[in-house]
């Protein structure tokens, strides 16, 4: 079993809705993750970092890490086409293993 | 400052032939890694490289070997590439230790088919 596990979508939601992106993971990642978003060709890159339980908010991103469920998530407010990306998360260790990313679509 | 830079950015290779994917960094990471991404599978690592001079494998190392030529560069050979390594390679770098973020930046890819 993937110590890192994500719904391979795809998650469509309408234009201005809020997408929210799940990632559970096995207790023996790290308890600190990344979210990466990668458009189609292109590689990822990251855009936010979550450290300690609890919300990190940046701009339309919101992550959110629940350390006794073990899980941590992506919110996007206010979804644009532009939006419209697979997302990976992954546990910050010098072993990067990442889940298998989601797939978001963002329709107009 | 280029980041990380990989080359080829395309490669159509035979059954059986070999070949060498090459990667550089001009950030003075210590860690590089090489990962392979397929449709509906993710980012797979293959090998990583901790520190100049050190290679380990990751989750899908078979048929594949690295060198990690010095700081800068870390490449992934294919000995005799088959079909199943029809994939896009990723190499990516990062700086591990204390007051680190562990962020990693990658290269903007290679696409290889073996037919």
């Amino acid at each position: 079993q993937k110590e890192v596990e994500q719904n391979s979508g795809p998650l469509s939601v309408p234009e201005g809705a809020i997408a929210s992106l799940n990632c559970t993971y096995s207790d023996r990642v790290s308890q600190s993750f990344f979210w990466y978003r990668q458009y189609s060709g292109k590689s990822p890159e990251l855009i936010m970092s979550i450290y300690s339980n609890g919300d990190k908010e940046d701009g339309r991103f919101t992550a959110q890490l629940n350390k006794a469920s073990q899980y941590v998530s992506l919110l996007i407010r206010d979804s644009q086409p532009s939006d419209s990306a697979t997302y990976l998360c992954a546990p910050c260790t010098d072993k990067l293993i990442f889940g298998t990313g989601t797939r978001l679509q963002v329709f107009p | 400052n280029a980041g990380v830079t990989q080359t080829p950015k395309f490669q159509v290779l035979k059954t059986g032939q070999s070949m060498t994917l090459q990667c550089a960094q001009d950030m003075n990471h210590n860690s590089m890694y090489w990962y392979r991404q397929d449709p509906g599978m993710g980012l797979r690592l293959i090998y990583y490289s901790a520190s100049e001079g050190t290679t380990d494998k990751g989750e899908v190392p078979n048929g594949y070997n690295v060198s990690r030529l010095n700081k800068r560069e870390f490449s992934l050979r294919l000995e005799s590439a088959a079909p199943s390594q029809t994939s896009v390679y990723f190499c990516a770098s990062t700086q591990v230790g204390t007051g680190f973020s562990y962020e990693q930046y990658f290269g903007p890819g290679t696409r290889l088919t073996v037919t």
